[in-house]
């Protein structure tokens, strides 16, 4: 059974403060990952998504990496604002598209 | 453009009622799914439906049903409410592999309380 773990829980960093976020994952064959956004009591917002061939994807100030062999996923943040602050969500995709998630890293950028 | 919408947004049931949480977009998407989310247990699959007509079961169908008579539409049933079943539901849908970025496409979401 997939099961996909995010470290840390929670994190506060102030405004301007580059940041990782960690995603593992324990079984290898994904179709794809992605990364999404979810702000307190909304839906879940797509931030990017790496095809399991790819090694990374970028947008804007966001830059995800894949390393499908060790199990391994990092969402990097440049130059944190305020309104990044919210609970960033890995999911994993096997067969039909079903989506596995981490139990997310809520983050916090303060002035 | 809506995307996908879900309704009701919030709901409370006694324990015992039953409901069905309907599910719409207009992106043309095969697959659809209903996943469940708690505090501390991130979302987790319910059912899902790969095409029209088409159901299967995700990682915590027991209590629900659902079914997928038109494309655009999925709905999921709770026919004897539990408070174990007290949750927020969200719906999504992705065109799938067909689709090169088979992004899904995620619902505001539907808090049920069950008393």
């Amino acid at each position: 059974k997939q099961e996909v773990t995010q470290i840390p829980a929670a994190l506060s960093v102030p405004e301007g403060e580059n940041l990782v976020l960690n995603c593992s994952f324990t079984d290898s064959a994904i179709y794809n990952l992605q990364w999404f956004r979810q702000d307190p009591g909304k839906g879940l917002t797509s931030l990017l998504l790496i095809q399991s061939s790819q090694r990374e994807q970028t947008s804007g100030r966001l830059n995800a990496s894949l390393d499908k062999s060790s199990g391994r996923s990092t969402l990097y943040i440049a130059a944190s604002q305020p309104g990044d602050s919210a609970t960033y969500l890995c999911a994993v995709s096997g067969t039909a598209s079903k989506l596995t998630f981490g139990t997310g890293t809520r983050l916090q950028v303060t002035l | 453009n809506a995307g996908v919408t879900q309704t009701p947004k919030f709901r409370v049931l006694k324990t015992g009622q039953s409901m069905t949480l309907l599910c719409a977009q207009d992106m043309n998407h095969e697959y659809m799914y209903w996943y469940r989310q708690d505090p501390g247990m991130g979302l987790r699959l319910i059912h899902y439906s790969v095409g029209e007509g088409t159901t299967a079961k995700g990682e915590v169908p027991d209590g629900y049903n659902v079914s997928r008579l038109k494309k655009q539409n999925f709905l999921l049933g709770l026919e004897s409410a539990a408070p174990s079943q007290t949750s927020v539901y969200f719906c999504a849908s992705t065109g799938g592999l067909a689709d090169f970025t088979d992004t899904q496409y995620f619902g505001p979401g539907t808090r049920l309380t069950v008393l």
